[in-house]
């Protein structure tokens, strides 16, 4: 089975821009998560969609909002960048049927460097 | 509320040396109990889960980790520590409910294996 693939690897935006971010998950699975990972802050839980209906929410502010289509492709975007927004962003699948306790399988990141 | 701690955030060991990398938590109930792995510029990786059925978990690349609730810990081992075992590992804790929102993660041990 393929992974959890993330696209693009690497992005450079500058203040003020918006960014929208793509993870496909592994077949079969209908959850994805989205992560935030800094120094600072370690990683951090965005939100979740499940069957294209957001499930959960972390505590991040309206900027971040994401999507999910119905093959369970999953999108983020971050609108009006900051310069705190630069991070490691992860996508993780799971099947979706056991909650927190699913184990999750990650992709490899995108890299957002806010100018 | 739920915690992870983990105790050292740089551990160096050398090549074939025992790895011991700390993980604390606290939990009012019973928790779901996991330790990732992650490369350079790389998305996390499973190598282990305790979910109660047995307090010894034997995850992948030859890593355990005992679950012992009298001292509240999950510390993972390796016998033989190899140059390929560089990296970071966070330790996560979940309650045995509750969807991903729910799930902490801990700051993470950069693991340095000396030659």
């Amino acid at each position: 089975k393929a992974g959890v693939t993330q696209t693009p690897r690497y992005l450079i935006k500058t203040r003020g821009q918006q960014v929208t971010l793509s993870c496909s998950p592994i077949s079969g699975h209908r959850s994805v998560s989205w992560y935030q990972q800094t120094p600072g802050q370690g990683l951090q839980f965005l939100f979740e969609y499940f069957s294209e209906t957001q499930r959960n929410k972390g505590n991040f502010p309206g900027r971040f909002s994401g999507r999910q289509f119905s093959n369970s492709r999953s999108e983020m975007n971050v609108s009006t960048l900051e310069l705190g927004d630069s991070a490691l962003y992860l996508c993780a699948s799971s099947p979706g049927l056991a909650g927190g306790q699913d184990t999750q399988y990650f992709g490899p990141g995108t890299r957002l460097t806010v100018l | 509320a739920q915690s992870v701690t983990q105790l050292g955030s740089h551990v160096s060991v050398s090549e074939g040396a025992l790895v011991l990398l700390r993980c604390n938590y606290s939990s009012s109930v019973p928790p779901y109990l996991f330790w990732y792995v992650q490369y350079p510029n790389q998305g996390l990786q499973l190598l282990l889960k305790y979910t109660s059925a047995a307090t010894l978990v034997k995850g992948i690349n030859g890593f355990e980790a005992e679950f012992k609730k009298s001292e509240t810990s999950f510390h993972l081992t390796k016998p033989s520590a190899h140059m390929s075992d560089a990296a970071e590992y966070f330790c996560a804790v979940s309650p045995n409910s509750g969807g991903y929102q729910k799930v902490t993660f801990g700051t993470g041990t950069k693991l340095q294996v000396i030659p």
